[in-house]
Parts: C-alpha cells; structure tokens; sequence
C-alpha cells in the first residue's frame, strides 16, 4: 500500500514563529503536492514538486514555501506564521499524470 | 481555468435511501475525472474514478459517469449505509501541458446518514 506520512497531525503554534510541516511518501513518486482545506472551500493547491528541488505555485501560494531535497520527502514552510493560516493542510503524492493521487492524514494547524 | 461545482449540502439521508451527489465541471482537454472520500479524522482517499467520456467508475456501491456533453460526472448509490457518513470530494486532474497530474477539487459536500 502507498503511504504518505505526514510527521504532525496537531500543532499549535504563535502568530508570527517559523513552522514546518513535514511529509514523507516511501512509493518513490516523483510528483508531490501540499494543499490547503478549509471548509466551504474544498481543497486549494498551495504548491507542488514534480522532481527533486523543483517547485511550482499552485492557486494560493502566498505566505508559503516548500522544500524537496529528497525526491520521498516535501516539506510545507511558513515563513511568519498568521491567524489566517489556521487549517488543515493535506500533502499528497503521485507517480505522474493521470494516476491517483495518494493523501496523508493531514496536519490540523492552529496559529493563536 | 479548470474548476469542479458541487452540489452544496449537507446532504442528510436514512439508511437505505437513493443517493445522488451532483458535480459539473470546466475543463479544456480530456480531463480524468475522480471521487474522493474523507472519513471523520481522516485524509482523503479514492473512491472511484474515470479517465474518458462515457466511462463509468465504480467502488463499494458508488457509481459515477463521465458525461462530457454535460461535463458532469454526478456520484450515486441506490442504498446508503451509516458508515458512508463522511465528506465527498469531485475532482478534476487535466493531463495537458504541465499540469504534472495535480487535481483541481469541488468545495465538499457533506454526507450524514441517519439509522
């Protein structure tokens, strides 16, 4: 079975500290994504990953970045973290176009 | 751009009724279209999917059809349970230019179904 492991499942964090959501797929994917639920509006792209150290803005990338130094591992930054940021962030992975893409368990995220 | 609309809920139902959850979408191309579930406390995983006009995808006694004269591809089950509780997502995934198989979702619709 493919499994996508997000490392936090609960944080709370400051408005204002640096925080770092971290997700690992052991079915050398080569594609990545990291999206944003929130209710009444489904699931947002924030950004993707289609190879090691490559990246692309989805929709909402703004206040995010990402870094993918190993092709199993993506990782969700926010630079200065804010209320609005409040969320569940979902990471995914795929082996390519037109397959399945594969969730985590996602990181419900609370910043105060 | 693409886009997925969903029918807006909650959706709450008895157990054995006819379920039907509607989903239209914007596409250029030949989009594959999906299902996804996301139980209580948990991430999203497949429920079924189709990847051209006409097919249609099937799991667990759900069924969806790619209707591309409609660009719909409407969820349906003829006899819910209480464990089909949960969240259903439409989604889109384009295969052109370099859309490296991301997916574009609906907003969500809740399912509650009451014994």
């Amino acid at each position: 079975d493919v499994k996508v492991t997000q490392s936090s499942r609960y944080l709370v964090k400051r408005t204002g500290e640096k925080v770092f959501l971290e997700c690992v797929q052991d079915m050398d994917h080569e594609n990545m994504f990291w999206y944003r639920q929130d209710p009444g509006l489904g699931l947002r792209l924030i950004y993707f990953s289609y190879d090691v150290k490559m990246k692309e803005k989805g929709d909402i990338p703004e206040g995010y970045s990402v870094s993918r130094e190993k092709k199993e591992r993506f990782s969700l930054i926010l630079e200065s973290a804010s209320t609005n940021q409040t969320s569940m962030y979902l990471c995914a992975s795929s082996p390519g176009q037109g397959h399945t893409i594969y969730f985590g368990e996602g990181s419900w995220l609370t910043v105060v | 751009g693409d886009s997925v609309t969903q029918m807006e809920g909650p959706v709450t139902l008895s157990e054995e009724a006819f379920l039907t959850i509607n989903c239209t979408y914007t596409a250029t191309g030949y989009p594959s279209l999906f299902w996804y579930v996301q139980y209580p406390g948990e991430g999203l995983q497949l429920l079924l999917k189709a990847t051209k006009a006409d097919d249609k995808g099937s799991n667990k006694g759900f069924e969806a059809t790619y209707r591309k004269e409609t660009t719909s591809f409407h969820l349906e089950k003829g006899s819910v349970q209480v464990s089909d509780s949960a969240v259903y997502f439409c989604a889109l995934g384009n295969a052109g230019g370099t859309s490296y198989g991301k997916l574009t979702f609906g907003q969500g619709t809740i399912l509650t179904v009451h014994p």
